[in-house]
């Protein structure tokens, strides 16, 4: 019953170096999102997928790009890390809905220290 | 600017009474709320929610109550327990644009400690 996997879990990277952060879900949901999380700040949507081969910005997604060429899938780069992108990212999925929001569902994070 | 607020970073309460957590929201075009829990390095998870055409939503012992003149919204736990101590984040979106895929607002979180 995994839900939704985050990886790597932690990573330390030099500035101006570039990786991807892994997120794969298993409960067929339509929706994936990428948040990250500073220290006394609530999530912030960096991006978003509404559906298998679409991308959108959210409210932070300068220094990101993302793709999901996989339903079950979303990826979320850093091409050139800069230490203002030191946070934890926080993957969700979500079921679509015409009529209703459904909840969220969470992986547990990846911590990224940019040096 | 953040449309959803959560003025008070921690509370601190004793087992067995009741925990009152509070969040205000300032887009009156939100009619969808939620509240998750989130304990160290995991990710939230979802407790509980309620739709703007209620007032209160009950599930256990979490009830969720929302004052749409007010936008304002609070999460009630009775009786608290020790395992209930987390952050409890209050989260808010619009059901009518489906196409932003509900995206979430999410306050900056409350510290919930619940003593023995």
């Amino acid at each position: 019953n995994a839900g939704v996997t985050q990886t790597p879990k932690f990573r330390v990277l030099k500035t101006g170096q570039s990786m991807t952060l892994l997120c794969a879900q298993d409960m067929n949901h339509e929706y994936m999102y990428w948040y990250r999380q500073d220290p006394g700040m609530g999530l912030r949507l960096i991006h978003y997928s509404v559906g298998e081969g679409t991308t959108a910005k959210g409210e932070v997604p300068d220094g990101y790009n993302v793709s999901r060429l996989k339903k079950q899938n979303f990826l979320l780069g850093l091409e050139s890390a800069a230490p203002s992108q030191t946070s934890v990212y926080f993957c969700a999925s979500a079921r679509a809905s015409l009529y209703s929001n459904q909840p969220q569902h969470f992986g547990d994070g990846t911590r990224l220290s940019i040096l | 600017d953040q449309q959803v607020k959560q003025n008070s970073p921690s509370l601190s309460v004793q087992e067995g009474r009741i925990s009152i957590l509070n969040c205000d929201y300032t887009n009156s075009m939100f009619d969808y709320f939620l509240w998750y829990k989130k304990y160290p390095a995991e990710g939230p998870t979802f407790l509980i929610s309620i739709s703007s055409i209620k007032d209160k939503n009950e599930d256990g012992r979490f009830t969720v109550f929302l004052n749409k003149s007010a936008k304002h919204l609070s999460l009630h736990i009775v009786p608290s327990q020790p395992g209930d101590s987390a952050v409890y984040f209050c989260a808010a979106s619009l059901t009518s644009n489906s196409n932003s895929g509900y995206a979430l607002n999410f306050g900056k979180g409350t510290s919930l400690l619940v003593t023995p």
